[in-house]
């Protein structure tokens, strides 16, 4: 059971267009988001989160934008430069008794931008 | 540069042994969890120790243990290897349970022959 989805496995975009990496979820009890990019031979380093309770959350060329009602999120890179060549993976915590930061991560999407 | 840190990078063991992974987080981070990535998917939850306590596990069998020592370093064990346990191993660690902010290590790349 795929709680956390990223149906396209990769994108392309030329440098200075926009990227958008789309994430999909299906638990309502999901209250937390959290992108995460990977190059190869290093662990997932954290970009961008945003919490159940606004639906934007802006840090410089990274924009994340949730939709409760459709249970989507998608992140938003402009200008997208050639060092965000990566693999990004969307990650979604739930409040639970146990409070535990479980995260769950989608499969990734692997973004390459064209010089 | 997260200042979690684990080792060994890389690691190669035969069915039916034991492993143990280690894992450093940053100093003042009270919980540690560790992460199963299998080759072209996304990584998968093991467990979660705050303040020495596991505090949340997830779809993995008995064979997988931890610890979390009071220096903030932690370890991973795995006992009777199996050929699917060849995975990139990762662990995180944050100031809250909440994992508001979750800082990953490099990963030990785990081959099991």
């Amino acid at each position: 059971d795929q709680q956390v989805k990223q149906n396209s496995p990769s994108l392309s975009v030329q440098e200075g267009r926009i990227s958008i990496l789309n994430c999909d979820y299906t638990n309502s009890m999901f209250d937390y988001f959290l992108w995460y990019k990977k190059y190869p031979a290093e662990g997932p380093t954290f970009l961008i989160s945003i919490s159940s309770i606004k639906d934007k959350n802006e840090d410089g060329r990274f924009t994340v934008f949730l939709n409760k009602s459709a249970k989507h999120l998608s992140l938003h890179i402009v200008p997208s430069q050639p060092g965000d060549s990566a693999v990004y993976f969307c990650a979604a915590s739930a409040a639970g008794s146990s409070n535990t930061g479980k995260l769950i991560f989608g499969q990734g999407t692997t973004l390459q931008v064209k010089p | 540069e997260t200042g979690v840190t684990q080792s060994p990078t890389h690691l190669i063991k035969t069915r039916g042994q034991q492993v143990t992974l280690r894992c450093s987080s940053q100093s003042g981070h009270n919980t540690v969890s560790w992460y199963q990535q299998a080759l072209g998917q996304g990584p998968q939850f093991i467990f979660q120790y705050y303040r020495e306590e596991e505090n949340g596990r997830g779809n993995f069998p008995p064979r997988f243990s931890g610890l979390q020592f009071p220096n903030y370093s932690s370890e991973l064990n795995v006992n009777a290897l199996e050929l699917d346990d060849s995975a990139l191993y990762l662990c995180a660690s944050s100031r809250d349970r909440k994992n508001t902010e979750a800082f990953f290590g490099q990963g030990t790349r785990l081959t099991v022959v």
